[in-house]
């Protein structure tokens, strides 16, 4: 199965600095790669996604780059405020549209 | 964007009782539900996929008998805990599937606890 590994575990940032995570995955055969922002006690939220036929995409202060080659994906938060302090997940799925998370990364914006 | 539903939010048990979740897709069909747990400070980890109308396939190490999967309906699936121990206490949480793409609509989760 598709086994994602995600770094770093825990990020701390300034307020106005970029933060980035990082994921790999295991499956080449992976097309579909969310991420997530989840609060304490609160549902997982997707922020981006890619698919596997693009290699980079932006929302705003947010995106996602993905290395199909190397398999590896990237989040990445400019101009990080507090309420992006969260626990982001990322994810990889293939055809079964079943998802494999990453082991989160908490992130905490200093003010 | 698609909404999916939980109930109870949370519930307290006593050890070997059962308690049914239900997961529910308010504006949407989905035609696959997944169940995750995931326990403090970790990631979502997935115990079973459901399609409507068909039993429930079970990830390696989950005990099919002791979580109970039905997706009866294309907007409803329950998960019931059977005879819960204090260990599995956690936060459960549904996602829905069925529009377009990859795309997992997530539930607000179900914190569980067992005494």
């Amino acid at each position: 199965g598709e086994n994602v590994e995600q770094h770093p575990s825990t990020l701390s940032v300034q307020e106005g600095d970029s933060a980035v995570i990082k994921c790999t995955y295991s499956d080449s055969a992976s097309n579909y790669f969310p991420w997530y922002k989840q609060e304490l006690g609160k549902r997982p939220q997707l922020i981006i996604d890619i698919r596997s036929n693009v290699g980079e995409k932006k929302d705003q202060r947010i995106a996602v780059t993905l290395n199909k080659t190397a398999k590896h994906f990237s989040l990445h938060i400019t101009e990080t405020q507090p309420e992006d302090s969260a626990v982001y997940f990322c994810a990889a799925s293939f055809r079964d549209y079943k998802l494999s998370f990453g082991a989160g990364t908490t992130v905490t914006v200093r003010a | 964007g698609a909404v999916v539903s939980q109930h109870p939010s949370w519930v307290i048990c006593k050890s070997g009782t059962s308690v049914k979740i239900e997961c529910r897709s308010l504006d949407f069909q989905a035609t696959t539900m997944f169940w995750y747990r995931q326990f403090p400070k970790q990631s979502l980890m997935l115990m079973a996929t459901s399609n409507e109308g068909s039993k429930a396939t079970y990830e390696q190490g989950v005990e099919k008998d002791k979580f109970l999967i039905n997706h009866a309906s294309l907007t409803l699936s329950t998960l019931t805990v059977t005879s819960a121990h204090p260990e599995d206490s956690s936060f459960y949480i549904c996602s829905g599937s069925g529009l377009a793409g990859n795309e997992q609509f997530f539930g607000p989760g179900t914190r569980l606890t067992v005494l």
